[in-house]
């Protein structure tokens, strides 16, 4: 199992939509939970931090924390086209590492 | 301001050479980490530095690489006898507090060994 899982997808939604993007992780002691937005040929871009359970919104993304579930989301509302990229999900725990997914693709078709 | 910055973006090199990547954090930056990224996965821990300090080396494939921080700001990670596993992304972040949170990303550079 890996530490990190994530649906590769490709996902696909209509422009306007809610795009819902899941990551499981196993390591019951991590802390810190990161969702990064990485376009073809481009480095990762930090888009959400969570620390606690519950929801964080920021602007049209919301990330929720569930840590008895060992499950972090990301949703994107009003999905654009410009939101087409691939979604890392990224977890620390204790030690000086990050632990990334393998990525969710996500297309929105206008 | 000034993002991270790395060097080359692209490096080929043929099976064998030894091949050093470089990486500018963000000033002021404490921490900086070295990752891999195959094609279609997500980034692969290599090192982490804490200023000049090398307190995690875990990730590092073999002992062909190495990675060095010198003075606490620029960093190079040192791949030899270069070999076609070695092909990936890699990319440079840095961190500005101790505990590690938020990371930012440079443009990566991409090594083909040939």
């Amino acid at each position: 199992q890996k530490e990190v899982e994530q649906n590769s997808g490709p996902l696909s939604v209509p422009e306007g939509a809610i795009a819902s993007l899941n990551c499981t992780y196993s390591d019951r002691g991590s802390q810190s939970f990161f969702w990064y937005r990485q376009y073809s040929g481009k480095s990762p871009e930090l888009i959400m931090s969570i620390y606690s359970n519950g929801d964080k919104e920021d602007g049209r993304f919301t990330a929720q924390l569930n840590k008895a579930s060992q499950y972090v989301s990301l949703l994107i509302r009003d999905s654009q086209p410009s939101d087409s990229a691939t979604y890392l999900c990224a977890v620390k725990s204790g030690g000086d590492d990050m632990r990334f997914g393998a990525g969710t693709r996500l297309t929105v078709k206008p | 301001g000034a993002g991270v910055s790395q060097s080359p973006r692209y490096k080929v090199a043929k099976r064998g050479q030894d091949v050093a990547l470089r990486c500018d954090p963000i000033s002021g930056h404490v921490s900086l980490f070295w990752y891999q990224q195959a094609l279609g996965q997500g980034p692969e821990f290599l090192t982490y530095f804490q200023n000049e300090a090398q307190l995690d080396k875990s990730g590092l494939p073999s002992d062909r690489f190495f990675a060095e921080r010198p003075e606490g700001s620029v960093s190079t990670l040192k791949i030899q006898r270069t070999q076609q596993e070695d092909s990936a992304v890699y990319l440079c972040a840095s961190s500005l507090s101790r505990d590690l949170r938020e990371q930012y990303f440079g443009p990566g550079t991409r090594l083909t060994v040939t």
